[in-house]
Parts: structure tokens; sequence; C-alpha cells
């Protein structure tokens, strides 16, 4: 079974860009979360998507967005980059709650 | 406010030695999960424990789980090289839908 895909890996924009980044879950998995990985604040929840609906939502600001489609893949965007916006997203799929399986993870770069 | 906190930060080992890290939180919950990260990598899947008193073993690592006490603990016997990373504990926490709290990482340094 393929595992959690996330596209692109990497990715440099610049201060008031937007940019939207794609999770394809493991197949059969309806459920997928994003978290943003930084040095100063460590791993935090953005939110959770089940059957094309967000369920939960972190303390992030409006500017963090995202959307899962009838496939279950999902996107999330951010914009108006700032560059404290530069980090690892990772995104994960679960079949249910009871266990996540993360995927390899967007380096986003704002300058 | 749900906190999760791990002890040590870092860890420098030798070879060989056993140590155990530590991940208490402030809130009630059953399900509890280790990861492992390397450097510029994604987050490994350890342990889930998923009752008090579990605990799993998977080669050099042990993770058990108090849900009265909120503690975990990650034990490392005979530590070797490869075993260097970081390695996270985090906490699900439901709300219509369920989510992940994290620790704040413990970076494992194993010397020769």
């Amino acid at each position: 079974k393929a595992g959690v895909t996330q596209t692109p890996r990497y990715l440099i924009k610049t201060r008031g860009q937007q940019v939207t980044l794609s999770c394809s879950p493991i197949s059969g998995h309806r459920s997928v979360s994003w978290y943003q990985q930084t040095p100063g604040q460590g791993l935090q929840f953005l939110f959770e998507y089940f059957s094309e609906t967000q369920r939960n939502k972190g303390n992030f600001p409006g500017r963090f967005s995202g959307r899962q489609f009838s496939n279950s893949r999902s996107e999330m965007n951010v914009s108006t980059l700032e560059l404290g916006d530069s980090a690892l997203y990772l995104c994960a799929s679960s079949p249910t709650n009871y266990e996540q399986y993360f995927g390899p993870g967007t380096r986003l770069t704002v300058t | 406010e749900l906190k999760v906190e791990q002890n040590p930060l870092f860890l420098s080992m030798q070879e060989g030695k056993n140590y155990t890290i530590y991940c208490n939180y402030s809130t009630t919950s059953d399900r509890l999960y280790w990861y492992r990260q390397d450097p510029g990598k994604s987050l490994e899947s350890l342990f889930v424990l998923l009752s008090n008193g579990a605990v799993k073993q998977e080669g050099r690592l042990m993770a058990s789980l108090d849900t009265k006490a909120r503690l975990s603990t990650l034990h490392i016997t005979a530590a070797v090289h490869d075993l260097s990373a970081t390695y996270f504990c985090a906490v699900m926490i439901y709300n219509q839908g369920g989510k992940l709290i994290f620790g704040q990482g413990t970076e494992l340094s194993v010397k020769p």
C-alpha cells in the first residue's frame, strides 16, 4: 500500500505571496490532519478533515485554511506569507482516530 | 491549557548505556504515541499505547503508559549509534475529531 504523499517537497516563497500544499492520504483513509513544525514552536496541530468536513482546527490565524476533496486528498493554503510561516508542514492520514501515518512533509521557506 | 512535557530535552549517551525519556501530560487521555524523527525527515511511528499499564517493546526501545500519573516513559537499553534521533511523545485529544498534542522532543545523541 502506498504511503502518504505530499507535494511539493520543497518550496521557496516570498513574503506576501500565497502557497498551496497538497496531501494524498493512504488509500481508504478518510481523515487527514495537518501539522506545522518549527524550531521555536515545535509540532503544532493545524486542522483535521474527515469526509470533506473540517472537524477540528488549531490555534492559527485565518491565513491558514484547508479543504478536503471527495477522494480524501487534502490541500492547505497559506495566504499573505510571513517569514514565521517557514516550517515543515506535515500531513497525516488515519483510517480512524487510532493511528496517524505521517507523510514526508513539505519544507516551506519564506524569504 | 493542555501541556505535554518531555524531559530531558537533550540527551547525550555512551553506546551500551541505558536511559529513560519521560513524558508528562496535563489532561486525561488514554492514547499516547511515541515518534522518532531523523534530521530533515518526517515522523516515524514507534509505539501507540492505548491503556493504563500498557507496555510495548521493539528492539532496544520499550515504552510504557501510566494514565493515572499521566506519565509515559521510553526506555533505551544498551544504546547504539543508530538510535541517535529526536524522539517525540504525543497525546491524542478528541473534540469531534482527534488531534495530537506533541511534547517538545528529546534530542538523543549516542556516542561510541
